[in-house]
């Protein structure tokens, strides 16, 4: 079945520092990426939405310069969380639209702590 | 505007026992609906989807769900819970035409041994 790999799965670094995580669809290609943060006991919220080849869709109140997304390639999308502070630490999940079996499949998250 | 609602923050239910996750969805069109269950510190795993045809969906571990479009529901349903089954689940609905999922707050299952 389809996979989709997220890196790193856990990340503690200082305040100040950037930090990028990694997704990548393993055995299909995704057009379009999706990056979510989810804070304890609540849902995904949707960051922005990741296209190949073209700018990312930013959800109203993200801040694009903050939260740097590249879909450089079919099977890649990164998220760069720029000069990192504490309340940016949260569970960031990508997902990637494999349309051939019509079903978003998610990565494993990435647990962000800032220090 | 689509939406959608888990009235449940919490479901507790005895091992052997059948369970319910309720949903109701909100959207334009068509429905595409969606379960997804989230164990501690990972992603979402897909449980099964509604696009068309059946009303009773079966997915994943042994999970169903009955799409009822006059309740605009999609419950999750299990005849006999575990307590490996005990984690969080997401009901999600996508508009025709879109890529995107809209999320639920999630319902919290906890099967008691």
């Amino acid at each position: 079945g389809a996979v989709v790999s997220q890196h790193p799965s856990w990340v503690i670094c200082k305040s100040g520092t950037s930090v990028k995580i990694e997704c990548r669809s393993l055995d299909f290609q995704a057009t379009t990426m999706f990056w979510y943060r989810q804070f304890p006991k609540q849902s995904l919220m949707l960051m922005a939405t990741s296209n190949e080849g073209s700018k990312a869709t930013y959800e109203q109140g993200v801040e694009k310069d903050k939260f740097l997304i590249n879909h450089a390639s079919l099977t890649l999308s990164t998220l760069t969380v720029t000069s990192a502070h504490p309340e940016d630490s949260s569970f960031y999940i990508c997902s990637a639209v494999n349309s051939g079996a019509n079903v978003l499949t998610f990565g494993a998250g990435s647990r962000l702590t800032v220090l | 505007a689509q939406s959608v609602a888990q009235p449940e923050d919490q479901v507790n239910v005895a091992e052997g026992n059948p369970l319910t996750v309720k949903c109701t969805y909100s959207v334009s069109g068509n429905p595409y609906l969606f379960w997804y269950v989230q164990y501690p510190n990972r992603g979402l795993q897909f449980l099964l989807k509604y696009i068309t045809g059946d009303n009773l969906v079966k997915g994943s571990y042994g999970f169903e769900a009955e799409f009822n479009k006059s309740q605009t529901s999609f419950h999750l349903k299990k005849p006999s819970a575990l307590v490996s089954d005990s984690a969080l689940y997401f009901c999600a609905v996508r508009e025709d035409g879109a890529n995107n999922l809209f999320f639920g707050t999630g319902t919290r299952l906890t099967v008691i041994p």
